[in-house]
């Protein structure tokens, strides 16, 4: 079974509103953290906000907020007020356990488009 | 804030040759972790060390093989290149410890393409 699954292969957004990049997961181990990761057509893989299998409240890490729904197995990427610059790649990730070491796991991606 | 640094950025192989990568965590960082990201892909994990020793093996082909030296830094090492082993290669570093949050942080990768 997929670990990670993120169903929007590709999105739009008009500049200055809000998107929400759906993501769920998988797993049956209590302890796990959840990452988003946005990849710019660069390449390069720049991590955006994490939030941990017993954080309480929903992680926000500027214009970006995690809709962490536990009993769902959701974690959306909520990005408020679009910028052009906001468009990119953008990976769920998963990792089980809360050891250093443990592997992540990906989902495919979505890509998104922030429309002038 | 210094952040991990791979070698060479791009590098073009024919079939059958060598290419070894090179990666530099980020300063205090215990732990490397390799990725292969195929076009159109999503990242997959090959393998990673935690304080010089392999800590965990993915999908690395039997042809790689990849350590991590004494001053952290690590090396994949990729023989008999084939086709398909063309990919945008990432390292990433973490640094652990009880509560934290172990987040990993990626180089901008190293671009294989074998002809």
């Amino acid at each position: 079974a997929q670990k990670i699954t993120q169903t929007q292969p590709g999105m739009f957004v008009q500049e200055k509103e809000a998107v929400t990049l759906d993501c769920t997961y998988d797993t049956s181990d209590p302890s796990y953290g959840l990452f988003w990761y946005k990849q710019p057509s660069s390449g390069e893989m720049i991590f955006l906000i994490y939030q941990g299998s017993y954080d309480q409240q929903n992680a926000t890490e500027g214009r970006y907020s995690l809709n962490f729904q536990k009993a769902r197995k959701s974690a959306n990427l909520v990005i408020s007020a679009s910028q052009l610059g906001d468009s990119a790649m953008y990976f769920c990730a998963m990792r089980e356990g809360l050891g250093n070491f443990n592997k992540f796991y990906f989902g495919s991606g979505t890509k998104l488009n922030v429309k002038p | 804030a210094a952040g991990v640094i791979q070698s060479p950025r791009h590098l073009i192989k024919e079939k059958r040759e060598t290419a070894t990568l090179k990666c530099y965590p980020i300063p205090r960082h215990d732990t490397v972790y390799w990725y292969q990201q195929g076009p159109g892909q999503d990242p997959q994990f090959l393998i990673s060390f935690y304080e010089k020793m392999q800590s965990d093996k993915g999908s690395i082909p039997d042809r790689f093989s990849a350590q991590q030296f004494s001053d952290y830094h690590s090396e994949l090492n990729m023989s008999s290149l084939e086709l398909g082993d063309s990919a945008l290669y990432f390292c990433a570093s973490s640094w652990g410890g009880a509560g934290k949050r172990n987040i990993q942080y990626f180089g901008a990768g190293t671009r294989l393409s074998v002809l």
